[in-house]
């Protein structure tokens, strides 16, 4: 099974509307990290908030953690037609040494 | 600009042939992964190696084989590929603190094993 859970696992917004998405996970965690993917391409990393710090921001994006939760939101503020991907969260658990991906949200922004 | 490189976008391949992907980094670090993405399934992790001739097991590393005889360069092999390892294959290096820290994609080998 895997470690971080997205939801939901499809999302439809217009360009300028805020896009949330959420993850859960189920061990006890170093870090949580957020990745995009356009369609047919690598993933390229957006975020990375460690498990002593509740919330994080860069850019348009703003991350947040809660570990007694065990849970992540990524929120795309001002969205833009070229936010349309799939993001996934990955965590790297506290007993472990590797990354566990989710399954991934998808997102489409209409223009 | 940290750069991971794959061999090819598209590979296909004929059931028991012996594939080999290849992913090169240009970053010195030490921490390199495969991994393969399918539809619903998200992102597996097969085998990751944290130095020189280290490899470590991932989540399904069944039918699959890796090599690191240097620091830039890490392969995965099939040894006799089969229809079911039909699949995009991502490479991805990070480096390592005490914690592992962001990873760095290459853009993928989508393999179709006929």
């Amino acid at each position: 099974s895997q470690q971080g859970e997205e939801d939901p696992q499809a999302l439809s917004i217009q360009e300028g509307e805020n896009a949330t998405m959420n993850c859960s996970y189920k061990t006890s965690i170093n870090n949580l990290q957020w990745y995009r993917q356009n369609s047919g391409r690598g993933l390229v990393h957006l975020i990375l908030i460690r498990s002593n710090e509740r919330e994080k921001h860069s850019g348009r994006l703003r991350v947040t953690l809660d570990t007694s939760k065990k849970s992540s939101s990524l929120l795309i503020t001002a969205s833009r037609a070229a936010d349309t991907a799939s993001y996934f969260c990955a965590t790297d658990k506290a007993a472990g040494n590797k990354l566990t991906f989710g399954g991934g949200t998808r997102v489409l922004v209409k223009p | 600009d940290v750069k991971v490189t794959q061999s090819s976008r598209y590979l296909v391949k004929r059931t028991g042939e012996k594939v080999f992907l290849e992913c090169v980094q240009d970053m010195d670090h030490e921490n390199m992964f495969w991994y393969r993405q399918d539809p619903g399934l998200g992102l597996r992790l097969i085998y990751f190696s944290y130095d020189v001739k280290m490899k470590e097991k991932g989540d399904i590393p069944e039918g699959y084989s890796v090599s690191r005889e240097k620091k830039e360069r890490f392969s995965l092999i099939l040894e006799s590929a089969s229809t079911n390892q039909t699949s995009m294959y991502l490479c991805a290096s990070s480096s390592w603190t005490g914690y592992y820290n962001e990873q760095f994609f290459g853009p993928g080998t989508r393999l179709t094993v006929l």
